[in-house]
């Protein structure tokens, strides 16, 4: 079945420096692949997507480009805030499947300032 | 656009009791809405998902008569969880997915934290 696999937190930075979270993920066919972020106490947000091999999805300064030969869907910023501090999630699913969802386990990030 | 709203926001009742919980779409229609529960610091729990005027598929080892699920139209489904306990105790999410347009994005809702005493 489908998988995905977060890079294990939890994850501190200073302000203004470069943010990576790495994602990979095992599926069959050609899921579309998310980032969201989830600060304290509240739902999941929708922060950026991909539906087919080498998109970029962007949003809010955060990017990650869908690489199917690597199976990645790595989360990028280049200065991230004291803001950014939240709890982001690697997911994929299928358009055949009205949206049904697999989450990796989620990665914390705290930026100091 | 694409808002999904969920009441009550935190609920504390009583061991026993039965408590609903609403998860509306607010501005679009959503054929297929997903419920999950979350416990502290760990990642999402699929515990069901509902199609509009048909029964909610469970996944496994999620009791449906625990966790009764209702999407009566096309913008609201519903939680029970009958005769809660302190196990159950967490924080519950709703998402949707248009029934138009994109269907592998969902919108999740801002979650219910429920607390059984």
């Amino acid at each position: 079945g489908d998988s995905v696999t977060q890079m294990e937190g939890p994850v501190t930075l200073s302000e203004e420096a470069f943010l990576t979270i790495n994602c990979t993920y095992t599926a069959t066919g050609y899921p579309s692949l998310f980032w969201y972020v989830q600060y304290p106490g509240e739902g999941l947000q929708l922060l950026l997507k991909a539906t087919k091999a080498d998109d970029k999805g962007s949003n809010k300064g955060f990017e990650a480009t869908y690489r199917k030969e690597t199976t990645s869907f790595h989360l990028e910023k280049g200065s991230v805030q004291v803001s950014d501090s939240a709890v982001y999630f690697c997911a994929l699913s299928h358009n055949t499947n009205a949206g049904k969802s697999t989450f990796g386990d989620g990665t914390t990030l705290t930026v100091k300032p | 656009g694409a808002v999904v709203s969920q009441h009550p926001s935190w609920v504390i009742c009583k061991s026993g009791t039965s408590v609903k919980i609403e998860c509306r779409s607010l501005d679009f229609q959503a054929t297929t809405m997903f419920w999950y529960r979350q416990f502290p610091k760990q990642s999402l729990m699929l515990m069901a998902t509902s199609n509009e005027g048909s029964k909610a598929t469970y996944e496994q080892g999620v009791e449906k008569d625990k966790f009764l699920i209702n999407h009566a139209s096309l913008t609201l489904s519903t939680l029970t969880v009958t005769s809660a306990h302190p196990e159950d105790s967490s924080f519950y999410i709703c998402s949707a997915s248009m029934a138009s347009g994109s269907l592998d994005t969902q919108y999740f809702g801002p979650g219910t934290r429920l607390t059984v005493l």
